[in-house]
C-alpha cells in the first residue's frame, strides 16, 4: 500500500509571502503527483500535476518534483486570503494509472 | 455543462438503516471513483469503475458496503446496515477515460451522519 504524508498544518503565512508545501511519498515507482485544494466544506479541486524531476509553474503556483528523495512540493507566491484552504497531495495508486492515493493534506491559512 | 451531481447532499440515519448515496458523472466520462473523507483516515478510494465495470473494490472497507454503475450516467453506493463509524463525507468523482494523470472531477459530495 503506497502511502503519502502532508504536514496537517495549519501553516500560517502572511498576504503576499510564499508557501511552501510538502508532501513524500513511499513508493518510489510513483510516476505521477498531484495537487489538489480542497476549502472547507467543499470538494477537491486539481490545481498542479508534475510527473518529471524538476519544477512546474503554473500562474503563482509551482510544483517542485525529486524523486530520488521521494518528495514533491507546491510552492504559492504572492500568497492571498483566497488561498486559505486545505492543500492534499495524491499519487497516481495503481498499475493502471487510474486511482489516487491522498495525503491528508495540510491547512494553509494566508492573513491579512 | 453540469458537473458531477450527488444525491442527497445530506443525510442523517440511525444505526441499523440502509443508506444510498446516489452519482451522476459528467456526461461523456469512462471513470466513475467513490471515495470517503473523514478527519482521521482522509480521502479514501472505496472503489472505481471504467466503462460502468468495477475495476478496483479493494478500498470498500465490508461486506457493508457496495458499489453498482448499472450505466454510463448513474452510480449508487449502498451501506447497509449502517453504523456510527460510517459517518463521513462521501465523494463521487469522474475522469474522461481513467487514463494516467487525467483530472478527476469531484461532486459536491454527500455528508452522512449515523446515529
Amino acid at each position: 500500500q503506497k502511502e503519502v504524508e502532508q504536514n496537517s498544518g495549519p501553516l500560517s503565512v502572511p498576504e503576499g509571502a510564499i508557501a511552501s508545501l510538502n508532501c513524500t511519498y513511499s513508493d518510489r515507482g510513483s510516476q505521477s503527483f498531484f495537487w489538489y485544494r480542497q476549502y472547507s466544506g467543499k470538494s477537491p479541486e486539481l490545481i498542479m500535476s508534475i510527473y518529471s524531476n524538476g519544477d512546474k509553474e503554473d500562474g503563482r503556483f509551482t510544483a517542485q518534483l525529486n524523486k530520488a528523495s521521494q518528495y514533491v512540493s507546491l510552492l504559492i507566491r504572492d500568497s492571498q486570503p483566497s488561498d486559505s484552504a486545505t492543500y492534499l497531495c495524491a499519487v497516481i495508486q495503481n498499475q493502471a494509472g487510474t486511482a489516487l492515493i491522498f495525503g491528508k493534506g495540510t491547512t494553509l491559512s494566508v492573513s491579512s | 455543462d453540469a458537473g458531477v451531481i450527488q444525491s442527497p447532499r445530506h443525510e442523517v440515519t440511525e444505526m441499523g438503516q440502509e443508506v444510498t448515496l446516489r452519482c451522476k458523472p459528467i456526461s461523456g466520462h469512462n471513470s466513475l471513483f467513490w471515495y470517503r473523507q473523514t478527519m482521521m483516515r482522509g480521502l479514501e478510494l472505496l472503489i472505481y469503475f471504467n466503462n460502468n465495470v468495477p475495476i478496483d473494490d479493494s478500498g470498500m472497507p465490508e461486506d457493508r458496503f457496495s458499489a453498482k454503475m448499472p450505466n454510463a450516467s448513474f452510480s449508487t453506493l449502498k451501506i447497509q446496515p449502517s453504523e456510527p463509524r460510517d459517518s463521513a463525507v462521501y465523494f463521487c468523482a469522474s475522469s474522461p477515460s481513467g487514463g494516467a494523470g487525467e483530472t478527476q472531477y469531484f461532486g459536491p459530495g454527500t455528508r452522512l451522519l449515523v446515529l
